[in-house]
This record gives structure tokens, C-alpha cells and sequence, in this order.
């Protein structure tokens, strides 16, 4: 089945770091771009992080630009996000989406999404 | 960075109706639009790409339409399922943007 898994969402205190993963089955991963996007709760959608087929590109949300880190490791299928200095404002449902290049970067699989919430 | 503002933020309907959601951009951003759709507690689900392109699967009483500025969603014979909250998003250039959502009820 081709799917995109979520994990390593927690509680986590205010200033804190947490890396999120996310595991594809199902297809090759370094076929594709990949990115990151977040919804708070009760709220829309907020794209974070871009990561391109091999890792030479990436892009960053002015909120989270020098704060996280999109990395990926093709040889495991892996989709990684290196969060630091957590605040409140990024408490929200961290999704990953699998995107093809075709005018744009253009997203046709979402994972099911990691819980992070930031409170002490 | 491209704004994106959807209209209206809510509506009610009858499953057949014929449901029209649009898309504004604050600038040009070609056909580079994406709509998704999005269930309570679920992850999105992507609909369309390209203004008009339907993803594999995706039934096509779903429509799109639009270029430059001016984009619409059209769900035809709304069926129960269709029941959800719909995002357009730019693609055109980064950082992405997605609207504020459109939520379908009855």
C-alpha cells in the first residue's frame, strides 16, 4: 500500500526540540519532493518545509526558518523534521505530503499526521 | 508571498446540489492551484491540480476551473460524503500558501 507515516509528535515544553519522522511504503521515495505542513487546532493549513527529490533544495515558512530542520534519508524512505525553540505557536497536527514537479511543486499523497503540542 | 482568500467561509447544502467554492489570489500565480479536501480528524485529501486536473480516483462530478487570479471549485450532485471542508492552495512560487477553507454542510 503506498502511504506516508507520521511519528515522534508529543507534548514537549516551551524551548524545546523534537524531531518528526515519516516513513513511506509503497513507492520509492527519492522519486519525489517532499514537504512538511502544519495545522494548529481549529485551524487551516500552514506549510512549513520543502525538501526536493535528493536533498539539494530546501525552503522554509518565514515562522519556522532558522528554527527547523527538513532533511531525508532516501536509503531508509525517510522524511525527517528537526524542530527547536518550540513555542506555542507551533502546537498543531504536523502532516508530510509527498509532492511531483509539474509548474510547481504539486502534492497528491498526505500522511495522517503527528500531534505536537507545546505547553509546560 | 501570494495571499489566498476563498469565499465564502462557510455554506449549507442538499446532497444534489450543485456547490461552487472560488479562489482569489493576490497575484498572478498561472494555473498552479491545488484544491484538497478535508474531513474532521482526518488528513487532506488532494483533489485537483493545475486549476482543473482531477487526482487518480477522485470522482468527476468534481470541477475546477480558473487562471491567473480567479479560480473556482465545483462539486456537482453533492453526495453525503462530500461533506467536508475544502482548501485551495498556490503552488506557483514559495513559501506555499493555502486559503482560510470553505466547510460544506447540510
Amino acid at each position: 500500500e503506498v502511504q506516508l507515516v507520521e511519528s515522534g509528535g508529543r507534548l514537549v515544553q516551551p524551548g524545546g526540540s523534537l524531531r518528526l519522522s515519516c516513513a513511506a511504503s509503497g513507492f520509492t521515495l527519492r522519486s519525489y519532493d517532499m514537504i512538511w505542513v502544519r495545522q494548529a487546532p481549529g485551524k487551516g493549513l500552514e506549510w512549513t518545509s520543502y525538501i526536493s527529490r535528493f536533498g539539494d533544495t530546501v525552503y522554509y515558512a518565514d515562522s519556522v526558518e532558522g528554527r527547523f530542520t527538513i532533511s531525508r534519508d532516501n536509503a531508509r524512505n525517510s522524511l525527517y523534521l528537526q524542530m527547536s525553540g518550540l513555542g506555542a505557536g507551533d502546537s498543531a497536527i504536523y502532516y508530510c505530503a509527498r509532492a511531483f514537479s509539474s509548474g510547481g511543486v504539486v502534492v497528491d499523497l498526505w500522511g495522517q499526521g503527528t500531534l505536537v503540542t507545546v505547553s509546560s | 508571498d501570494i495571499q489566498m482568500t476563498q469565499s465564502p467561509s462557510s455554506l449549507s447544502a442538499s446532497v444534489g446540489d450543485r456547490v461552487t467554492i472560488t479562489c482569489r489570489a493576490s497575484q498572478d500565480c498561472s494555473n498552479s492551484l491545488a484544491w484538497f479536501q478535508q474531513k474532521p480528524g482526518k488528513a487532506p485529501k488532494s483533489l485537483i491540480y493545475a486549476a482543473s486536473t482531477l487526482q487518480n480516483g477522485v470522482p468527476s462530478r468534481f470541477s475546477g476551473r480558473g487562471s491567473g487570479t480567479d479560480f473556482t471549485l465545483t462539486i456537482s450532485n453533492l453526495q453525503p460524503e462530500d461533506y467536508a471542508t475544502y482548501y485551495c492552495q498556490q503552488y506557483y512560487s514559495f513559501p506555499v500558501t493555502f486559503g482560510g477553507g470553505t466547510r460544506v454542510d447540510i
